[in-house]
């Protein structure tokens, strides 16, 4: 069974901090890695992929892939309130018939008090 | 870019009754849809991947009979939960991965909330 793990929180930091979200993965051989937001109520939104190793820059988001130790992170800097919501992280199963579909993590719910 | 649309995005029905929810990828083809369902304050669960011509592939414990997919185009996918009941009350979402552009990327539709009376 190929998992993603993630601490499902809440996480809590003040605003304009740094929210450090972490992720971990069972399949060694997954290549596609992603983050997606979700707030209450909502379908899920992608706000960062990463293929490679080492750190990918959007804006406040920086996502963090460490292949060897099947480890993912997403750092959101100057968090802002609005950035408050679940983060689901995401692995592209390198599994047989399920290749390429997504395997969720049970998300961390973050949240940024003013 | 990448968006993805679903219709409707809110149903109520009674018991015993059909439910059809379309999706639909408005500015790019995408190769695979995805079923997902979500209870509250739970975690996404795959319900079912469809391919454009082809036979849904449905998730263990899913009754392909209960869920009917059918994609008919590389921009429409479609679920019918036939004969609804109070249990099958939940969030429908659908995503659908791109026929180009960075690989396994998947964009999610807006979702679709069914209450089963």
């Amino acid at each position: 069974q190929k998992e993603v793990e993630q601490n499902s929180g809440p996480l809590s930091v003040p605003e304009g901090a740094i929210a450090s979200l972490n992720c971990t993965y069972s399949d060694r051989g997954s290549q596609s890695f992603f983050w997606y937001r979700q707030y209450s109520g909502k379908s899920p939104e992608l706000i960062m992929s990463i293929y490679s190793n080492g750190d990918k820059e959007d804006g406040r988001f920086t996502a963090q892939l460490n292949k060897a130790s099947q480890y993912v992170s997403l750092l959101i800097r100057d968090s802002q309130p609005s950035d408050s919501a679940t983060y689901l992280c995401a692995v592209a199963s390198n599994y047989g018939g399920s290749q390429g579909n997504l395997i969720f993590g049970k998300g961390t719910k973050l949240s940024v008090k003013p | 870019g990448a968006v993805v649309s679903q219709h409707p995005s809110r149903v109520i029905c009674k018991s015993g009754t059909s439910v059809k929810i379309e999706c639909r990828s408005l500015d790019f083809q995408a190769t695979t849809m995805f079923w997902y369902r979500q209870f509250p304050k739970q975690s996404l669960m795959l319900m079912a991947t469809s391919n454009e011509g082809s036979k849904a592939t449905y998730e263990q414990g899913v009754e392909k009979d209960k869920f009917l997919i059918n994609h008919a185009s590389l921009t429409l996918s479609t679920l019918t939960v036939t004969s609804a009941h109070p249990e099958d009350s939940s969030f429908y979402i659908c995503s659908a991965r791109p026929i180009s552009g960075p690989y396994n990327e998947q964009f999610f539709g807006p979702g679709t909330r069914l209450t089963v009376l």
